[in-house]
């Protein structure tokens, strides 16, 4: 089952910051976040593992709460370089194959 | 370099027809996939396979099909019988290890169209 993203979009100015959120029904092993220019390959960010666990990536952070299934994404001190959509990608416990669930993505405009 | 390739970039085939699409890596990876994206949405499970000559179905497998002959190649083709084969394919790979850390590496991916 998909993971659920929101917001599904986000309009900002250049300094703001903004949340993306993604919840999952089961329980997670890891979340993986990835960002997508239009008409390119999604581009590794972050992967996060444990409960509580905080990654950075340039300005860009993420937590991951286990116990409540989701994840959180900060763009902090947005850039023009932060547009794009944002998708993560949930592994679920109970699985021996690896492989990602993604949501449907959240499409983030900078804008100066 | 060590990377992905998929080719082409741009296809474009009539309908009814069976079209192959390329997806190649270098990176020693044994595990690789192929998704679909439809316009404004996410990326949807195709096939997967973890190692060579074993592949499983993902999400939406109808009207698709795949090999892993080889560690570094994973073709897919794209039979007449899906009924909406238009899309944006990504191939992707990634390293499988014990501690479950690795992530997925994409391609460039091929946009298709069926006219």
């Amino acid at each position: 089952q998909q993971p659920v993203q929101s917001p599904q979009a986000v309009i900002l100015r250049e300094g703001e910051d903004a949340v993306i959120n993604c919840s999952s029904s089961k329980a997670l092993y890891s979340v993986h976040w990835y960002r997508q220019k239009h008409g390119e390959a999604p581009v590794f960010l972050m992967i996060l593992l444990k409960g509580g666990e905080q990654k950075g990536h340039e300005k860009i952070s993420a937590s991951f709460n286990e116990k409540k299934q989701q994840s959180s994404l900060y763009l902090t001190a947005s850039q023009l370089s932060y547009s794009g959509t944002y998708f993560c990608g949930t592994e679920s416990y109970g699985s021996n194959d690896y492989k990602l669930s993604f949501g449907a993505g959240t499409t983030v405009t900078v804008r100066a | 370099d060590g990377g992905i390739t998929q080719s082409p970039k741009y296809l474009f085939r009539k309908e009814g027809q069976n079209v192959t699409l390329s997806c190649e890596q270098n990176l020693n990876h044994d595990a690789m996939y192929w998704y679909r994206q439809d316009p404004g949405q996410g990326l949807r499970l195709i096939y997967y396979s973890q190692i060579v000559n074993d592949f499983q179905k993902g999400d939406i497998a109808e009207g698709y099909s795949v090999s892993r002959e080889k560690k570094e190649s994973f073709p897919l083709t794209v039979t007449s019988a899906q009924k909406n084969p238009t899309a944006f394919y990504l191939c992707a790979s990634s390293n499988r290890g014990a501690s479950r850390t690795d992530t997925q590496y994409f391609g460039p991916g091929t946009r298709l169209t069926v006219l």
